[in-house]
């Protein structure tokens, strides 16, 4: 089973709305949980990442949040842009290896 | 912010030939770099992990001799991938780490290499 879970899947949604992801994980021990954009055909790029005692994070439009105690995070996307369609990953890093964990990703489409 | 680049960016190859994968560090050195596989509609997927100056360790699955990673300086680090067959056809990432603090490290991606094979 993946240590790392995110909803939805995927998801529409028009150029100017806000939408959110979930990501739960169990991976252990916690280092920190990162948030990373893939456009299609490109490598991951670095949104958003938090520590253990780090709640929140903005970048931008996006809006991470980290609850460690329920082991659960958000991306928050506001006014949302077509460049803003891509997949969205959660990683979370363990703290005694240092070995990232991968979710499935959710992938954001947004149209005119 | 830091940068890792790939080199090429995409390849086509006919079955059974060799190709070889470069992967730098622009901007830092990096004594851990990091090979991954993305097949469509999937997450990456953790093939080895190099260390500058010593062998590759591979993830239960991956094949060592067919998936060769050679890290020979704090910059780069290459994967060949021998014998080629349209299975291995996939996106290939690589990624380096930087250290920032006594117990953070930082994992930059580089921007992926599509291989087909035919």
């Amino acid at each position: 089973k993946n240590q790392v879970e995110q909803s939805p899947q995927s998801l529409i949604i028009l150029e100017g709305k806000n939408c959110t992801l979930q990501c739960n994980y169990t991976v252990s021990p916690f280092s920190n949980l990162r948030w990373y954009k893939q456009d299609t055909g490109r490598g991951p790029v670095s949104l958003t990442i938090m520590t253990f005692s780090e709640n929140t994070k903005s970048n931008g439009r996006y809006t991470a949040t980290l609850d460690a105690d329920t082991k659960q995070s958000s991306l928050h996307i506001t006014a949302s842009q077509l460049s803003d369609s891509a997949s969205y990953i959660c990683v979370v890093s363990r703290s005694n290896d240092y070995k990232l964990s991968f979710g499935a990703g959710t992938t954001v489409t947004v149209r005119a | 912010g830091a940068v890792v680049s790939q080199h090429p960016s995409r390849v086509i190859c006919k079955s059974g030939t060799s190709v070889k994968i470069e992967c730098r560090s622009l901007d830092f050195q990096a004594t851990t770099m990091f090979w991954y596989r993305q097949f469509p509609k999937q997450s990456l997927m953790l093939m080895a992990t190099s260390n500058e100056g010593s062998k590759a360790t591979y993830e239960q699955g991956v094949e060592k001799d067919k998936f060769l990673i050679n890290h020979a300086s704090l910059t780069l680090s290459t994967l060949t991938v021998t014998s080629a067959h349209p299975e291995d056809s996939s996106f290939y990432i690589c990624s380096a780490r930087d250290r920032l603090g006594l117990t953070f490290y930082e994992q930059y991606f580089g921007p992926g290499t599509r291989l087909t094979v035919t």
